[in-house]
């Protein structure tokens, strides 16, 4: 059984460009939920997805946006990258009932130079 | 606003000691805490939850986490450390709409041989 995946591993892009993230859930999850974790930080919630809708949003820009798809697979979009974007992105599944804990890939590393 | 402390930057213990990393929390309602580990470069794992119940929860790996209302706390025990425990530590809780983790700056553990 399949645990979260995330690709790609590593990214680096320059300030001003667009990046794509993609993560999979893990086997009879729906819910997917994105973090940024920061060097010496612990994650910060950016948004939630639950049948193909953003559930709740963090305190992020608009330049930050996402979508699920009908397989409950997801993608996070970073609009216009700034220096401060980069950050280990961490996707995290979960069953949606009540209580549930996220389980978290490996994620992904953006540098932006 | 919810919001979880972890006090301690860093942990130090010998193998075999027993060993405790503290978390505090501040949330509306009742809690849904949790415990996550991440390794170097990996993504976070889930050690344990208290949702309602035995205020001593048990989780993986022989830690365990007692529940204190009161003191509205949360700590992380294992009897006995071992080396292969070096790591850092995450203590989480559920937000109010019952979707985004809020996480603490997270606690280096370091078990010495």
């Amino acid at each position: 059984d399949a645990g979260v995946t995330q690709s790609p591993t590593h990214l680096i892009k320059t300030r001003g460009q667009q990046v794509t993230l993609r993560c999979s859930p893990k086997s009879g999850h729906d819910t997917v939920s994105w973090y940024q974790q920061a060097l010496g930080q612990g994650p910060q919630f950016i948004f939630q997805y639950y049948e193909e809708e953003e559930r709740q949003r963090g305190n992020f820009p608009d330049r930050f946006s996402g979508h699920q798809f009908p397989n409950y697979s997801s993608e996070l979009n970073v609009n216009a990258l700034l220096l401060g974007d980069s950050a280990l992105y961490l996707c995290a599944s979960s069953s949606g009932l009540a209580g549930s804990e996220q389980y978290f890939g490996p994620g992904t590393r953006l540098t932006v130079t | 606003a919810q919001s979880v402390a972890q006090p301690e930057d860093q942990v130090n213990v010998a193998e075999g000691n027993p060993l405790t990393v503290k978390c505090t929390y501040s949330v509306s309602g009742n809690p849904y805490l949790f415990w996550y580990v991440q390794y170097p470069n990996r993504g976070l794992q889930f050690l344990l939850k208290y949702i309602t119940g035995d205020n001593l929860v048990k989780g993986s790996y022989g830690f365990e986490a007692e529940f204190n209302k009161s003191q509205t706390s949360f700590h992380l025990k294992k009897p006995s450390a071992l080396v292969s425990d070096s790591a850092l530590y995450f203590c989480a809780v559920r937000d109010q709409a019952g979707t985004a983790l809020i996480f603490g700056k997270g606690t280096t553990l370091s078990v010495s041989s």
